[in-house]
């Protein structure tokens, strides 16, 4: 697509339970990027893929966060068992080698745990 | 010491000044630097990039890059109100792939 395309673009959700948030990045870009931004923030890196394959996950904060990328293209960030400290901004971001040529972020996901 | 720093402002300047924003980060492999704007409730968008020691001018934005000392500026001149954003500096990791980035210096700028 002509830009990183993210949804849904809020999210509301009980605590407790399972959420999904959908990437899809520009086409032909290869590297995509999940960060968090929690109200008044910096960007906290979460994962980089390249590829289907991760090889930097580091930034998750628990064993509660996972994510997939399927056919190199769309990725989805799944958050089990949701916490109020999970709420924040979801952004992904993509590139067309590893990123040190700068990222182009999607408009994120705003989710909130109640 | 944090990977990436910077002054969280605000910085306040009046239209037409120059603005001057600071970045210093603690990674000495670190090779490649970016400053990204972010307006409120928006996401961040690319604005410079730099990777070699000096300045780097793009229209009203120069970026300045000093490795030994580890520091990154953003120079803005004429600066608009429109310019009122929050900038982020980012940094890349280099036993990682991911950018690094600062927690940002807030811009306001009056007219």
């Amino acid at each position: 697509g002509a830009g990183v395309s993210q949804s849904p673009s809020n999210k509301v959700t009980e605590k407790g339970k399972d959420v999904e948030l959908r990437c899809d990045p520009i086409s032909g870009h290869t590297a995509l990027y999940w960060y968090r931004q929690s109200l008044g923030q910096g960007l906290e890196f979460l994962i980089y893929f390249q590829g289907n394959s991760a090889p930097d996950k580091s930034g998750l904060p628990s064993d509660r966060f996972s994510a997939e990328r399927t056919g190199g293209s769309v990725s989805t960030l799944t958050i089990q068992r949701t916490q109020q400290e999970d709420s924040a901004v979801y952004l992904c971001a993509s590139s067309d080698r590893q990123g040190d040529y700068g990222y182009t972020f999607g408009s994120g996901t705003r989710l909130t745990v109640v | 010491q944090k990977e990436v720093e910077q002054n969280s402002g605000p910085l306040s300047v009046p239209e037409g000044a120059i603005a001057s924003l600071n970045c210093t980060y603690s990674d000495r492999g670190s090779q490649s630097f970016f400053w990204y704007r972010q307006y409120s409730g928006k996401s961040p968008e690319l604005i410079m990039s730099i990777y070699s020691n000096g300045d780097k001018e793009d229209g009203r934005f120069t970026a300045q890059l000093n490795k030994a000392s580890q520091y990154v500026s953003l120079l803005i001149r004429d600066s608009q109100p429109s310019d009122s954003a929050t900038y982020l500096c980012a940094v890349n990791r280099p036993a990682g792939t991911a950018l690094i980035f600062g927690k940002g210096t807030t811009l306001s700028v009056s007219s």
